[in-house]
């Protein structure tokens, strides 16, 4: 079965400095990954989503992440930091079962960024 | 257009009585999945549906949990004799259909928060 792997529950950051979020997953297949964001008081956005391809992927609010398949690896990175970026980050992993597909998350990993 | 949309937001209720929470997905979107957050958790898979096809409830945790889709619309969550572990927010997320379905994005509610007393 699969799963995902955050082993940061908290990270705290200054504002302007970089960030990395780790993330490992297992599964035997390819994986489809994906980083979530959850903001208090309101519902998972998506930050970004690997397929296939470019082991390293672009998303939304200068966030990027590198797939690193001999690592097992999805880590989250943002070079500077803005207050506003403080939330819950989750990493999760895509899979198929048939007809059926449902996404296999962690446990998160809240940021909090200081000025 | 509207994204996906839950009600109640919050629901207190006492240890054995039912619930039901709605979730209303982005419409056209054929596949809606419900999950659940405990308090300082990641989200647990609950039920999935997916067209006509049968739904997929291997996250189900207990036969209390009980969900309905009707056709590619509006899904309930039921919760039959709640007890106080199934305190949590309740999520709903719904997609497009791909054929390459675990690669879906899925748009999340902003979920129920379900406390029971």
């Amino acid at each position: 079965a699969q799963s995902v792997t955050q082993p940061d529950i908290h990270i705290t950051v200054s504002e302007g400095a970089s960030l990395e979020l780790r993330c490992n997953y297992s599964y035997g297949a390819t994986p489809y990954l994906f980083w979530y964001v959850q903001s208090p008081g309101q519902g998972l956005q998506l930050l970004l989503k690997y397929f296939s391809g470019d082991t390293l992927v672009q998303g939304i609010k200068g966030f990027e992440a590198e797939f690193k398949r001999s690592q097992s690896s999805f880590n989250l990175r943002k070079p500077s930091v803005h207050w506003s970026d403080a939330a819950e980050y989750f990493c999760a992993v895509g899979t198929n079962t048939g007809t059926a597909s449902k996404l296999t998350f962690g446990t998160g990993t809240r940021l909090q960024v200081t000025l | 257009g509207a994204g996906v949309s839950q009600s109640p937001s919050n629901k207190v209720t006492e240890k054995g009585k039912d619930v039901e929470l709605r979730c209303d997905p982005i419409s056209g979107h054929t596949a809606l999945y419900w999950y659940r957050q405990r308090l300082g958790q990641g989200l647990e898979f609950l039920i999935y549906f997916q067209g006509n096809s049968a739904p997929d409830k291997s996250g189900l945790p207990s036969d209390r949990f009980s969900a309905e889709r009707t056709g590619e619309s509006v899904s309930t969550l039921t919760i039959q004799r709640t007890q106080q572990e199934d305190s949590a927010v309740y999520l709903c997320a719904s997609s497009q259909e791909s054929r390459l379905a675990g690669a879906n994005e899925q748009f999340f509610g902003p979920g129920t928060r379900l406390t029971v007393l």
